[in-house]
């Protein structure tokens, strides 16, 4: 198993630009989720979904768009990137679909938004 | 807003000797869980407590869980350089379908 997987790994996008940040997960997870790691803010939570058609915000989901078409992939799309943008984002899956059981996390994405 | 905070922030400590983290939330719970996070790498679970327990163990960790102070604490026994990283715990917060991370505590240790 590949676990959750996320690409690209890094990316530098301008001002105004939009992009597809792409997570899947081949453990036939229902419960998938973005967060943000921004430095001495933890991990905030963007966007998630119990199951395939089904998704609702997080703390963060302004400037971010998310659709679950399958149960494995669950892309976040940056609308019009924006510097207050530029972060880590991880992609993580659980078992469960409530949200607070133990979740699986892909290595991460870097975005550098100039 | 941040569920749970971390303390210390920083942690530096010799090989061998043990590591305890802190964990503070604001609202009731569900679970409470701890994380690692090595240096630009994903998070990694590490332990789950449910609220109606009060002390877990997994190898070298012991987690506490004190509901009526809402709050938790993380000990490593017997530390290793290969400790080192960020520690984080996270809620539920009395939610359903969220996980709320705390700011983490970086833990170094010296070999």
């Amino acid at each position: 198993n590949a676990g959750v997987t996320q690409t690209p790994k890094f990316q530098v996008l301008k001002t105004g630009q939009s992009m597809t940040l792409q997570c899947a997960q081949d453990m036939n997870h229902e419960y998938m989720s973005w967060y943000r790691q921004d430095p001495g803010m933890g991990l905030r939570l963007i966007h998630y979904s119990v199951g395939a058609g089904i998704t609702d915000q997080g703390e963060v989901p302004n400037g971010y768009n998310v659709s679950r078409s399958t149960t494995e992939d669950f892309p976040l799309r940056l609308l019009s990137a924006a510097p207050s943008q530029t972060s880590v984002y991880f992609c993580a899956s659980s078992y469960s679909t409530s949200g607070w059981n133990e979740q699986f996390f892909g290595p991460g994405t870097r975005l550098t938004v100039l | 807003s941040q569920q749970g905070e971390e303390d210390p922030q920083a942690l530096s400590i010799q090989e061998g000797e043990n590591a305890t983290m802190n964990c503070s939330y604001k609202t009731s719970i569900n679970n409470l869980q701890w994380y690692r996070q090595n240096s630009g790498r994903g998070l990694v679970h590490l332990i789950l407590i449910r609220s109606n327990e009060r002390e877990k163990h997994s190898g070298r960790l012991r987690v506490t869980l004190d509901t009526s102070k809402k709050s938790s604490s993380l000990l490593i026994t017997a530390s290793r350089a290969a400790d080192t990283a960020s520690y984080f715990c996270a809620t539920d917060g009395g939610a359903t379908n969220k996980l709320i991370f705390g700011t983490g505590t970086l833990l170094a240790v010296q070999p």
